[in-house]
């Protein structure tokens, strides 16, 4: 499969837990954005990284998240103590240069009881 | 983020029927795509417009960018079931990496 792959697909925490979405971008690709959905709405930027760097975090918020792309494997974004709040579809994209077009995976639905 | 307006919200059709939609902004893009997302799924892309006034085909799609680069529109022509999903405008910011996204057009279509 050489798309977006994203997991796990579904990820259910009770508040206060830690959640770990991974995502691995499309062979070739090396800019990888996130993106938070919630119901009825469309997608709202989070974060793009590059290899082993954050470019842009400005859509996401400054306290408890945080997001990584390490020179090997997948890039992870990581929200601590997690409040009901968070509970929404969060979608990575990849390009293989920021002029491409962005290609989505099937996202993590996170749920917080 | 840059607001972007779509319309309609919904669509509720009959298969063989040609579809409208389209997506308008206050703020200037140099790249307008279009993407369907099905249920439990991801966006997938469609079309992607990079130039004012372009007009692109992509079977029974066709999309255009507006020669003021604040709107876009997507046509689908000959409506089939599996058109069924929900139909999202983006345009790339300025940073030229963040896309801002529209809330979306359901469509429905009927045999």
């Amino acid at each position: 499969n050489a798309g977006v792959m994203q997991n796990p697909r579904h990820l259910v925490r009770r508040r206060g837990q830690e959640a770990r979405l991974r995502c691995s971008p499309m062979k070739g690709h090396s800019h990888v954005y996130w993106y938070r959905q919630l119901p009825e709405e469309g997608l709202k930027f989070m974060v793009y990284l590059q290899k082993e760097n954050i470019i842009d975090e400005s859509g996401m918020p400054k306290e408890r998240f945080s997001a990584e792309f390490p020179k090997e494997g997948p890039s992870i974004l990581r929200i601590q103590q997690v409040v009901r709040g968070d509970s929404a579809a969060y979608f990575c994209a990849s390009s293989e240069g920021t002029e491409g077009s962005q290609h989505f995976g099937d996202g993590t639905r996170l749920s917080i009881l | 983020g840059q607001q972007l307006n779509q319309s309609p919200q919904s669509m509720f059709i009959q298969e063989g029927e040609d579809v409208s939609m389209n997506c308008t902004s206050s703020s200037i893009f140099n790249t307008w795509l279009w993407y369907k997302q099905d249920p439990g799924e991801g966006p997938v892309l469609l079309i992607a417009l990079y130039k004012a006034g372009e007009l692109t085909s992509n079977g029974r799609l066709t999309a255009q960018f507006g020669i003021t680069r604040k709107d876009s529109f997507l046509n689908i022509s000959a409506s089939i079931p599996s058109d069924v999903g929900i139909y999202f405008c983006a345009g790339l910011s300025n940073s030229g990496y963040a896309l801002n996204f529209g809330k979306g057009t359901s469509l429905l279509v009927t045999p």
